[in-house]
């Protein structure tokens, strides 16, 4: 079983739309959570971090489930410019490494 | 200000030759670390030093080797080159040693092996 598991997509959805991912992770002890973003041929980009009483920025909302060890991404009003990868990543222990999940595609079309 | 910088950017190897690898960080971040990302899949920690010294390996044969110089950057080496080690080797950057925050990657030396 992968350590952080996505729905690989691709999400097709109209400009507007409202779009969730969904990512869970297996290890319990398992102490930051971020939503990366990165397009085509690009390098990752932090989108925000995830906190356990659920944070929002802008378009963005992020929820953390511990009890059910899932991470949720929610886009409202979706742009063409936020199709890419989102890339859902954990650290366990404040340690020294990101854990990635293997990325959602999302495709926004006008 | 410059961002994480990596170089090459592309390059194409055979098997069983040997590749470096470098980045220089963010000025001011002493933490460097690499990670490997093939395609289709996310990014796989490899290495971490902080102040030159490693403080943390991902599971990679020892083929795979790293170190830092007195001016924070790093090299990434790869001996013994195989076809699955074609991948995007990206650089990440941050302040401290520990993950408090956002790390910050190069576009990454894309790597073909023949």
């Amino acid at each position: 079983r992968k350590e952080v598991e996505q729905d690989p997509g691709p999400f097709n959805v109209p400009e507007g739309a409202t779009v969730a991912f969904n990512c869970t992770y297996s290890n319990s002890a398992s102490q930051s959570f971020f939503w990366y973003r990165q397009d085509c041929r690009k390098e990752p980009k932090l989108l925000m971090s995830v906190y356990s009483s659920g944070n929002e920025d802008g378009r963005f909302t992020a929820q953390l489930n511990r009890a059910s060890q899932y991470i949720s991404l929610l886009i409202r009003d979706s742009k063409l410019s936020d199709s890419a990868t989102y890339l859902c990543v954990v650290n366990v222990d404040s340690s020294y490494k990101l854990i990635f999940g293997s990325g959602t595609r999302l495709l926004v079309r006008p | 200000d410059a961002g994480v910088t990596q170089s090459p950017t592309h390059l194409i190897k055979t098997r069983g030759q040997h590749v470096t690898l470098r980045c220089s960080p963010i000025s001011g971040h002493k933490s460097v670390s690499w990670y490997q990302q093939v395609l289709g899949q996310g990014p796989q920690f490899i290495f971490q030093y902080y102040e030159k010294e490693e403080r943390g390996r991902g599971n990679f044969p020892d083929r795979f080797s790293a170190r830092q110089f007195p001016n924070y950057s790093s090299e990434l080496n790869v001996n013994a080159l195989l076809l699955g080690d074609s991948a995007l080797y990206l650089c990440a950057s941050s302040l401290l040693a520990g993950v408090t925050g956002e790390l910050f990657f190069g576009e990454g030396s894309r790597l073909t092996v023949l």
